[in-house]
């Protein structure tokens, strides 16, 4: 199984600020990533697919890009409403494996 | 309304049985892969199973395969979790999630773009 590794795990930020989380695969994964919010005790919410297209209805300050095994969440301008854990996630093969998830507090 | 609502969690003893379903609304069920998504108790996601739209391409998780069983009727707009077999790391709570097709005019992606609100599941004696 292809293995994704977020880091950092954690991080704190203040609003304005400008935040990156980074993903790796473990093999290449062409542009087959996605990158989903979940905030306490809701359900994911899908951001970016295919590494960099920004979901419908999801703010412009969000930003993905990469490929083949380096990846990376970039959200512009942090917002109080950004305080969430970000999880990558590739749909090149299976099984679909998640990264651990970074959480980021403001 | 465009939703997904699951059903069907509880506390089972290890080696005991549930069954999830989740119910569309809103869309067209039939047109859409359908997946189960877990997460253990402040644990991160973990990818269970997908079935595509006339369920004739099914994927496990290796942990899971040969214990649960997803299935789907598209007559109910519903999608199933057969889990049997199960143990104490399959506590979780239990997402099911639409799998959509996004293409640009060349390239194919798939993410899951509609969540429900999950239900849990408890494995314990």
């Amino acid at each position: 199984a292809i293995q994704m590794t977020q880091s950092p795990s954690s991080l704190s930020a203040s609003v304005g600020d400008r935040v990156t989380i980074t993903c790796r695969a473990s093999q290449d994964i062409r542009n087959d990533l996605a990158w989903y919010q979940q905030k306490p005790g809701k359900a994911p919410k899908l951001l970016i697919y295919g590494a960099s297209r920004l979901q419908s209805g999801i703010p412009s300050r969000f930003s993905g890009s990469g490929s083949g095994t380096h990846f990376t969440l970039t959200v512009y301008s942090l917002q109080a409403d950004d305080s969430a854990t970000y999880y990558c996630l590739h749909d090149y093969n299976y099984p679909r494996t998640f990264g651990q998830g970074t959480k980021v507090e403001i | 309304e465009v939703q997904l609502v699951e059903a069907g969690g509880g506390l089972v003893q290890p080696g005991g049985s549930l069954r999830l379903s989740c119910v569309a609304s809103g869309f067209t069920f039939g047109d859409y892969w359908m997946i189960w998504v877990r997460q253990a108790p402040g644990k991160g996601l973990e990818w269970v199973a997908n079935i595509r739209q006339d369920a004739s391409q099914i994927h496990y998780l290796d942990s899971v395969e040969g214990r649960f069983t997803i299935s789907r009727d598209n007559s109910k707009n519903s999608v199933y979790l057969q889990m049997n077999s199960l143990r104490a790391e399959d506590t979780a709570m239990y997402y099911c999630a639409r799998d959509r097709d996004y293409y640009d005019g060349t390239v194919h992606y798939d993410a899951f773009d509609l969540w429900g609100q999950g239900t849990m599941v408890t494995v314990s004696s």
